[in-house]
């Protein structure tokens, strides 16, 4: 089954740094979603993207679609204490099936 | 006030018992699905259904039944069967490829 490989597992960053998650597949997605989950709650969706190299900002984050539509970032400017929390990309596929990676655990230290 | 609920928040259950996992929408969403979230394991699918009373596998549905009798509602029954049930339980809805997360529930076994 597809599968999407997200590095790294954790990031420990002072507030004010920027922070990147990555998420790499082996085959070429249709789509790629970026959810965030805090610490004790449960995922919320931030974007989805779908045009290759697609580039789309929110405030201070930025999201990425690589050009051959097999990898993704999630990039991160001067983090802040609310940024805390772990960041997943999902696959979109066939029947509306989403295949998460593992997800990265960002901690910022104030 | 739309949304996804989950009860209970906190389960426990004894040896040998089936438990059910309660999931309701009132989003008017067709797609439901059950994930587990283990630490480090990001989401992983348990069953998913498109349309009221077809349901199908997801990655790890063993130890797990569903049912799909009613467009809000999609219980999730954890059985004896399943030997490693400590988790904690995220159903969500999908409106188009985008799906919305109901605060989960965390099953512990006595």
């Amino acid at each position: 089954g597809q599968q999407v490989m997200q590095i790294p597992q954790y990031q420990h960053v002072q507030e004010g740094e920027d922070f990147t998650t990555y998420c790499n597949s082996s085959t070429t997605l249709s789509n790629i979603q970026w959810y965030k989950q805090r610490p004790g709650g449960h995922p919320v969706f931030l974007i989805q993207l779908v045009k290759s190299g697609e580039v789309k900002k929110q405030k201070r984050l930025t999201f990425q679609f690589g050009e051959a539509k097999k990898n993704s970032s999630l990039h991160i400017t001067a983090t802040q204490t609310t940024d805390v929390g772990t960041y997943f990309c999902a696959a979109g596929g066939s029947n509306y099936k989403l295949t998460f990676g593992k997800g990265t655990l960002l901690t910022v230290n104030p | 006030d739309g949304g996804i609920t989950q009860s209970p928040k906190y389960l426990f259950r004894k040896e040998g018992q089936n438990v059910t996992l309660s999931c309701e929408q009132n989003l008017n969403h067709d797609a439901m699905y059950w994930y587990r979230q283990d630490p480090g394991q990001g989401l992983r699918l348990i069953y998913y259904s498109q349309i009221v009373n077809d349901f199908q596998k997801g990655d790890i549905a063993e130890g797990y039944s569903v049912s799909r009798e009613k467009k809000e509602s999609f219980p999730l029954t954890v059985t004896s069967a399943q030997k490693n049930p400590t988790a904690f339980y995220l159903c969500a809805s999908t409106i188009g490829e985008t799906q919305y997360f109901g605060p989960g529930t965390r099953l512990l076994v006595l």
